[in-house]
């Protein structure tokens, strides 16, 4: 069974820090692009960025760019998201998610995670 | 950025009628070397995480009932639920893969009338 755990999430301050992770179990993790998506509160779902399997290709949306950086460790089968210069904007659940298997990343995300609630407040 | 607009917002159906969610993208996601549509259907109840319905614009992802289809082409999709049931009561969000960011609609939320 594909298991994605995230964790890391929590409440911080406004141009603080935090680094996700995401354990991943069940699944060849070396054979899959990860990705994070995002949710604010009551609203909708927002893509985050995304990893290809060795971790050689990496993709961002516009708003996070130059503050969050993803990476992996396929030696620990884990996905990560370093978060700096946090806004308030940022505050929302993070899902860890998995990409279609395919040597692609222009693939639609058929596993996700519970999401790990991260809070950027004063 | 490729916009993913879905409507309507929200919709009430009786139980057993037909649901119909569209999305429109504002270019096409249609990929004319392999002529696949870079667009999923997902469904998200609530407290859960989104789940995975339909890829490639109609293709059915294994395990999902086969009440619900995808369809068109380009820059119009459409998620229909042919016999709405009580468990299908959930957001549903359209996902273009086409071009970064992979952008979403804004979701539509669908309940029992």
């Amino acid at each position: 069974e594909v298991q994605l755990v995230e964790s890391g999430g929590g409440l911080v301050q406004p141009g603080g820090s935090l680094r996700l992770s995401c354990a991943a179990s069940g699944f060849s993790f070396s054979s899959h692009w990860m990705n994070w998506v995002r949710q604010a509160p009551g609203k909708g779902l927002e893509w985050v960025a995304n990893i290809k399997q060795d971790g050689s290709d990496k993709n961002y949306v516009d708003s996070v760019m130059g503050r969050f950086t993803i990476s992996r460790d396929s030696a620990k089968n884990s996905l990560y998201l370093q978060m700096n210069s946090l806004r308030a904007e940022d505050t929302a659940v993070y899902f860890c998610a998995r990409g279609l298997s395919g040597e692609s990343g222009y693939r639609p995300i058929d596993n996700w995670g519970q999401g790990t609630l991260v809070t950027v407040s004063s | 950025d490729i916009v993913m607009t879905q409507s309507p917002d929200s919709l009430a159906v009786s139980l057993g009628e037909r649901a119909t969610i569209n999305c429109k993208s504002s270019q096409s996601v249609l990929y004319s070397s392999n002529d696949a549509n870079y667009l999923g259907w997902y469904q998200q109840k609530p407290g859960q995480p989104p789940k995975l319905l339909i890829k490639w614009a109609s293709t059915r992802e294994s395990g999902v009932p086969d009440r619900f289809s995808g369809s068109g082409s380009a820059t119009d999709f459409t998620l229909t639920i042919s016999s709405l049931q009580a468990e299908d009561v959930a957001v549903y969000y359209c996902q273009q893969y086409y071009s970064i960011p992979h952008t979403f609609g804004q979701g539509t939320k669908v309940e029992i009338k």
